[in-house]
């Protein structure tokens, strides 16, 4: 069965805290995503990338960067965590054709107290 | 650029009644459209898309959705509901022509069916 592993699913940080959340896909995908998922906000883009070592922006990157060294991990770093920052983090994978659509991991609920 | 509007923020209906999902979107090009569920405590798991041809797609567990190109709509239907679909509903457009694509995504619909 193919996977979007997210390494953790709950994460209590304290602020100031640089955090790192790793996500893996097993499906050999081009693309992938970082959201964060807020009540009543929906899912906002943090940053995406196509390909290995390349990042874009999505709408919401501040206070974020990510990591793309093999093509099967990406990663989202929080660089001084915040209180602002508690959320739900979803990753997604993708083919590069758009009729696939995304796979998304189980998601982490982080924490920053 | 796209957008996605999803009419209802909560919907609440009773089980074995009949229900209707929203979803409006905006876009100066030809689309792909999605419709995403996700349960509890989960992460998003599609749960069908509309590419081309009929515009009438349906899922494994009974929901369909119609694209209605004129309408720019693409709502999601039950003719009757269980207590297990209870869950948040995510609807996703994709223009077409890219092969470096965004998703860009409705702020979601949460269905709640109570007994």
């Amino acid at each position: 069965d193919v996977k979007v592993t997210q390494s953790s699913r709950y994460l209590v940080k304290r602020t100031g805290e640089k955090v790192f959340l790793e996500c893996v896909q097993d499906m050999d995908h081009e693309n992938m995503f970082w959201y964060r998922q807020d009540p009543g906000l929906g899912l906002r883009l943090i940053y995406f990338s196509y390909d290995v070592k390349m990042k874009e922006k999505g709408d919401i990157p501040e206070g974020y960067s990510v990591s793309r060294e093999k093509k099967e991990r990406f990663s989202l770093i929080l660089e001084s965590a915040s209180t602002n920052q508690t959320s739900m983090y979803l990753c997604a994978s993708s083919l590069p054709r758009e009729a696939y659509g995304y796979t998304f991991g189980s998601g982490t609920r982080l924490t920053v107290v | 650029a796209q957008s996605v509007t999803q009419l209802d923020s909560q919907v609440p209906v009773f089980e074995e009644a009949p229900v209707e999902l929203r979803c409006n979107y905006s876009s100066s090009v030809s689309v792909y459209l999605f419709w995403y569920v996700q349960y509890p405590n989960q992460g998003l798991q599609l749960l069908l898309k509309y590419l081309s041809g009929s515009t009438l797609v349906e899922s494994i567990n009974g929901f369909e959705a119609e694209f209605n190109k004129s309408q720019t709509s693409f709502h999601l239907r039950k003719p009757s509901v269980h207590i297990s679909d209870t869950a948040e509903y995510f609807c996703a457009v994709s223009e077409g022509g890219g092969s470096n694509y965004k998703l860009t995504f409705g702020k979601g619909t949460l269905l709640t069916v109570n007994p």
